[in-house]
């Protein structure tokens, strides 16, 4: 079981948005730590999409935006493209300094 | 341009031990830390520990403390992961990450994924 809840799927047509949660607890989202989102295509090592809950790093489009609430987190994509097919994880931290990571979400474009 | 170019793939018996190796260019290599990240088939990613390049500390995951060792050579740029007394559920993909930090630490280039079998 992971520290981190997500739904093991998702799905939508091209163009539409989805979104993704991530759902912690008093020791790690609600203790202040940031969120960060990775998207790992099938055979590709996983790549950083979203750090310290709302930033994107240089290259990735901004169809892709996080937001965080409390002991919780989401991911949005916007206008979804058959190339975001792709897993999605969360990570955050914990207070006993460990980093932590979400179950992970299969994203499917139809 | 950032990169962590990893070791081939090991195959290994349960019991023995791997070492797996993180070669990293293109930034000030004691100012960041490494993670090591792993992903067991069909599971998702598992933190396993991390190193300070600057000076050695590490902070391993309950899960593998006491198996794994992590060290750094710095005249190398080079980072390791041994994991000893390997058990079949060993058997993953076995990633290093550059440390970032903001509240909290997060990865922010990964290197290519080592795939180690485990297997009598």
């Amino acid at each position: 079981q992971s520290v981190l809840t997500q739904p093991p799927s998702v799905s939508g047509a091209p163009g539409q948005r989805v979104t993704i949660s991530c759902t912690g607890s008093s020791s790690n989202i609600g203790a202040g730590f940031d969120v960060h989102w990775y998207q790992r295509l099938p055979g590709t090592a996983p790549k950083l999409l979203i750090y310290a809950n709302t930033n994107r790093p240089s290259g990735v489009p901004d169809r892709f935006s996080g937001s965080k609430s409390g002991a919780s987190a989401s991911l949005a994509i916007t206008g979804l493209q058959a190339e975001d097919e792709a897993d999605y994880y969360c990570q955050s931290y914990d207070s006993s300094l460990s980093m932590i990571f979400g179950g992970g979400t299969k994203l499917t474009v139809l | 341009q950032v990169q962590l170019l990893q070791s081939g793939a090991e195959v290994k018996k349960p019991g023995t031990s791997v070492k797996v190796s993180c070669k990293a260019s293109g930034y000030i290599f004691t100012n960041y830390g490494i993670s090591w990240v792993r992903q067991a088939p069909g599971q998702g990613l598992e933190w396993m520990g991390g190193i300070s390049a600057y000076n050695g500390n590490t902070k391993y995951a309950q899960k593998v403390q006491g198996r794994v060792i992590m060290t750094t050579d710095t005249s190398t740029t080079t980072a390791y992961m041994e994991l000893r007394s390997l058990r079949s559920d060993d058997t993953a993909i076995y990633f290093c990450a550059r440390e970032a930090r903001r509240v909290g630490v997060y990865c922010d280039y990964w290197g290519q994924g080592t795939l180690v079998s485990v297997s009598s």
